[in-house]
């Protein structure tokens, strides 16, 4: 698998949208999942297979994926989203971003 | 309720051994696939290696391949992680992960809280 870009940082007001992007060569012909990092803490899924939100994850969030672009979306930002968010994809083998810090200024 | 729980880190000497473990509950072991990540001080997740639910298939990033073996006991729900040759680059906090459906790649749905390894003299 090759590597996965993402910016390393992303601020948004609350209230406002936050849009962090994933690119890599041939990233449309696998799934991208999105994980959520707050400090001192484990890894949260919060979208997978692209577009699907788990149980449990705010409605807020959401994926899509357009040629080798995948982004998450955040809309009505909340203090709480507050994180390093990282892609994946996968195919026989397994590659993470590098992950984004998003500020909620 | 689904718990990963790692054990097993410590700190240890440039080329030495350590085996890690993750206790899992709370579903059907030997359905899942299981993978290991790991995450070096203030850097991001790295991917290291993962096993089918039978454990009759493993994977390896380029980075241990040669140097850690996965393997797991479906009888007592335990996924271990063999670490030979360790290097100060190993430095990090390990996290066990379940992967999502019945492939033996996918993401992650339950993550430990991890257990850390220190490769330093």
């Amino acid at each position: 698998s090759s590597d996965l870009t993402q910016p390393p940082s992303v601020s948004v007001s609350p209230g406002q949208t936050a849009s962090i992007t994933c690119s890599g060569d041939k990233l449309g012909d696998k799934y991208v999942s999105w994980y959520q990092q707050k400090s001192g803490q484990s890894p949260v899924l919060v979208i997978y297979q692209d577009t699907r939100r788990p149980s449990g994850i705010p409605e807020r969030f959401s994926g899509s994926m357009a040629g080798n672009t995948a982004t998450l979306t955040i809309s009505g930002t909340q203090a709480m989203d507050e994180a390093d968010y990282y892609c994946q994809a996968w195919d026989i083998t397994t590659i993470f971003g590098g992950g984004t810090k998003l500020t909620v200024l | 309720d689904v718990q990963l729980l790692e054990s097993g880190g410590e700190l240890v000497q440039p080329g030495g051994s350590l085996r890690l473990s993750c206790a899992a509950s709370g579903f059907t072991f030997s359905d899942y696939a299981m993978s290991w990540v790991r995450q070096a001080p203030g850097k991001g997740l790295e991917w290291v290696s993962s096993i089918s639910g039978s454990g009759g298939s493993s994977y390896y990033a380029d980075s241990v391949k040669g140097r850690f073996t996965i393997s797991r006991d479906n009888s007592k729900n335990t996924l271990s992680l063999q670490m030979n040759s360790l290097r100060a680059e190993d430095t990090a906090l390990y996290y066990c992960a379940k992967v999502l459906g019945g492939t033996d790649h996918g993401d992650f749905d339950y993550w430990g809280q991890g257990t850390l390894v220190t490769v330093s003299s």
